[in-house]
């Protein structure tokens, strides 16, 4: 079965500090890549996503992750981070013989301060 | 813009009884999911359900769980039976269209299910 690891359990950064947030999965298939964000009240929301192609990938916000195969690994980056993206952070892979189901890592809690 | 919304945001039951969760996914799409988050654990998988039956089901939507979508609009989670254990927080998920397989879930806000 498939596990997804996220390194940082607790993050604490300053605004316009550079982010990024450790996933790495074991599967050896095929696999797409999520990475959601729950806000403090809020329900997740999706950041990315990787299915194929190009492997660095653009989301919303200013968040970029790069898929690297040869790591299993699919960590999240921005450059310079807002107070704003205080949140809780989820890396999520679905296998591609796995039907749709997702299996989250155990989540980031990053805090910025202002 | 569509969302998935889940009533009631939270449940308080005791040991034994049994819980309905209700979520309405977003109208268009075709593929529905249940997860759950233990109060410091993981998001978990419970089930998929697509063209009215389930795809998948994970080892913990055992036989005291079932999933129904009773009109057009509503997904049910039912506890038959509930548990200490069942005590987490609830999320519904949607996605897909008839295009894409593999594609986002939208998730609800989710319900605190609290087991007494």
């Amino acid at each position: 079965a498939q596990s997804v690891s996220q390194h940082n359990h607790h993050v604490i950064l300053s605004e316009a500090a550079s982010l990024e947030l450790g996933c790495n999965y074991s599967y050896g298939g095929t696999v797409n890549l999520f990475w959601y964000v729950q806000y403090p009240g809020q329900h997740l929301q999706l950041l990315l996503k990787y299915f194929s192609g190009d492997p660095l990938v653009k989301g919303i916000k200013g968040f970029e992750a790069e898929f690297i195969k040869s790591k299993f690994s699919f960590n999240l980056r921005k450059p310079s981070v807002q107070w704003s993206d205080t949140a809780e952070y989820f890396c999520a892979v679905n296998a591609n013989n796995a039907g749709n189901m997702l299996t989250f890592g155990g989540g980031t809690r990053l805090m910025v301060k202002p | 813009e569509p969302e998935v919304t889940q009533t009631p945001s939270h449940q308080v039951t005791q040991m034994g009884q049994e819980v309905i969760l209700r979520c309405v996914p977003i109208s268009n799409h075709l593929y529905f999911y249940w997860y759950r988050q233990i109060l410091g654990q993981k998001v978990e998988f419970l089930v998929s359900f697509y063209n009215n039956e389930i795809s998948e089901k994970s080892e913990i939507f055992d036989d005291q769980f079932s999933v129904e979508r009773p009109d057009g609009s509503n997904f049910t989670l039912k506890i038959r039976s509930t548990k200490l254990e069942d005590s987490a927080m609830y999320f519904c998920a949607s996605s897909g269209d008839h295009r894409k397989l593999i594609d986002e879930q939208f998730f609800g806000p989710g319900t605190r299910l609290t087991v007494l």
